[in-house]
């Protein structure tokens, strides 16, 4: 039972690059949601998704797409990677909102 | 919009109590509080989900004060285990439950 698996655990990329940073669950969880961790900032919310097909823009969503085709899965994505996106990304995993958060392990990204 | 925690910092000797706050400028239905470890993912500590509603968690626990939009974590007679940046989550009346965290409160306990 892994919970919450997050893929890559680190990245490096080049600026105008684009990837897909990986959330899996086998929770069976309806809510999921993609934060990211800069220093001084605590968890920022990009974009969150109450189920399959719904998705919904957090605090900083600019510059990241998602879509939630599964209710296993959450890619987060980035179109053409800034350097400002230097961050360390979170996935969270709960009942609800109003239910404990379970945060994957992260992915720690660079971007050149 | 971030709810505002306080202190930023906190060092205190093993034994020694803190209380960390969470303050929202927004109407709460209830509060988060996590713990994350150094290079580790942020750990579930408790929810409030009634306005003054009160929770422990081992020798920690948390007031929230929905009329005045606040919690307040209370951690007494500390261990060296509890050193850790603590996070506040609030969650909004309606719409639907996204939880916007703080920007935490880095407490170190040392022997």
């Amino acid at each position: 039972n892994a919970g919450v698996t997050q893929t890559p655990k680190f990245q490096v990329l080049k600026t105008g690059q684009s990837m897909t940073l990986q959330c899996a669950q086998d929770m069976n969880h309806e809510y999921m949601s993609w934060y990211r961790q800069d220093p001084g900032m605590g968890l920022r919310l990009i974009h969150y998704s109450v189920g399959a097909g719904i998705t919904d823009q957090g605090e900083v969503p600019n510059g990241y797409n998602v879509s939630r085709s599964t209710t296993e899965d959450f890619p987060l994505r980035l179109l053409s990677a800034a350097p400002s996106q230097t961050s360390v990304y979170f996935c969270a995993v709960g009942k609800g909102g109003n239910q404990p958060q379970h945060f994957g392990d992260g992915t720690r990204l660079s971007i050149l | 919009q971030q709810p505002v925690q306080s202190p930023q910092a906190v060092i205190l000797r093993e034994g020694e109590d803190a209380v960390i706050n969470c303050s929202s400028s927004k109407a709460l239905y209830s509060v988060h509080w996590y713990r994350q470890k150094h290079g580790e993912a942020p750990v579930f500590l408790m929810i409030l989900l009634k306005g003054g509603e009160q929770k422990g968690h081992e020798k920690i626990s948390a007031s929230f004060n929905e009329k005045k939009q606040q919690s307040s974590l209370y951690l007494t007679a500390s261990q060296l285990s509890y050193s850790g940046t603590y996070f506040c989550g609030t969650v909004p009346p309606g719409g639907y439950q996204k939880v916007t965290f703080g920007t935490g409160t880095k407490l170190q306990v040392i022997p």
